[in-house]
């Protein structure tokens, strides 16, 4: 079965660039989305297909992709990104969503 | 404004059955595909299934094949997943969503408890 690989934890301190990486077992790979989870809240998608940014996320939140790899970037990040982030993609009939495990950034 | 409201969630035995629901509102539901997701206390989200907009594509996580069958009333602007031999795992906050559009309702919660 398709996999998505996150690192359990990543930390920053405030102002600081995080990087959140995200691989996939095999090509191909459709898009990449990204959400970000606080405690007691629903998911809210801060980057589609890849590196697209949905209106009202801020522009320091940025997505990339190389190969199998995608990369979740905060840029200057605040004390509010604390979070819990997932990437999401499909298998290559698109019928079959995946979830990566999660990555808890933390705001030193 | 979009809302995503799922309800059907509470306590079950284990091996007995429950059915989840979704309503739809603020985008075109029959354009879309949808999926249910769940996300089981102190986890990582897991996507359960999903229907493409007309019904034609259906897909299952290995750990609900067989037990677990989605649908869809484009009429009534309605998801709803049919749960049956439910098991302790499968306990968890099940949350309905188009993924596409990153619309999340907020959740309903299945308990599977003796």
């Amino acid at each position: 079965s398709y996999e998505l690989t996150q690192p359990p934890s990543v930390s920053v301190s405030p102002g600081q660039t995080a990087r959140i990486t995200c691989s996939a077992d095999a090509l191909p790979k459709q898009y990449a989305y990204w959400y970000q989870q606080k405690p007691g809240q629903a998911p809210v998608l801060v980057i589609y297909k890849d590196s697209e940014r949905p209106s009202g996320i801020p522009e320091r939140f940025s997505g990339s992709s190389s190969g199998t790899t995608v990369t979740l970037t905060i840029s200057g990040v605040q004390a509010e990104d604390e979070a819990d982030y997932y990437c999401q993609s499909a298998d290559s009939s698109g019928t079959l969503v995946v979830f990566g495990g999660g990555t808890k950034l933390t705001v030193l | 404004e979009v809302q995503l409201v799922e309800s059907g969630g509470g306590l079950v035995q284990p091996g007995r059955s429950l059915r989840l629901s979704c309503a739809a509102s603020g985008f075109t539901f029959d354009d879309y595909a949808m999926h249910w997701v769940r996300q089981a206390p102190g986890k990582g989200l897991e996507w359960v299934s999903g229907i493409s907009w007309n019904s034609g594509s259906i897909g299952y996580a290995d750990s609900v094949k067989g037990r677990f069958t989605i649908s869809r009333d484009n009429a009534k602007n309605s998801l709803y997943l049919q749960m049956n031999s439910l098991r302790a795992e499968d306990t968890a906050l099940y949350y309905c969503a188009n993924l596409k559009l990153g619309y999340w309702g907020q959740g309903t919660l299945v308990t599977v408890s003796s």
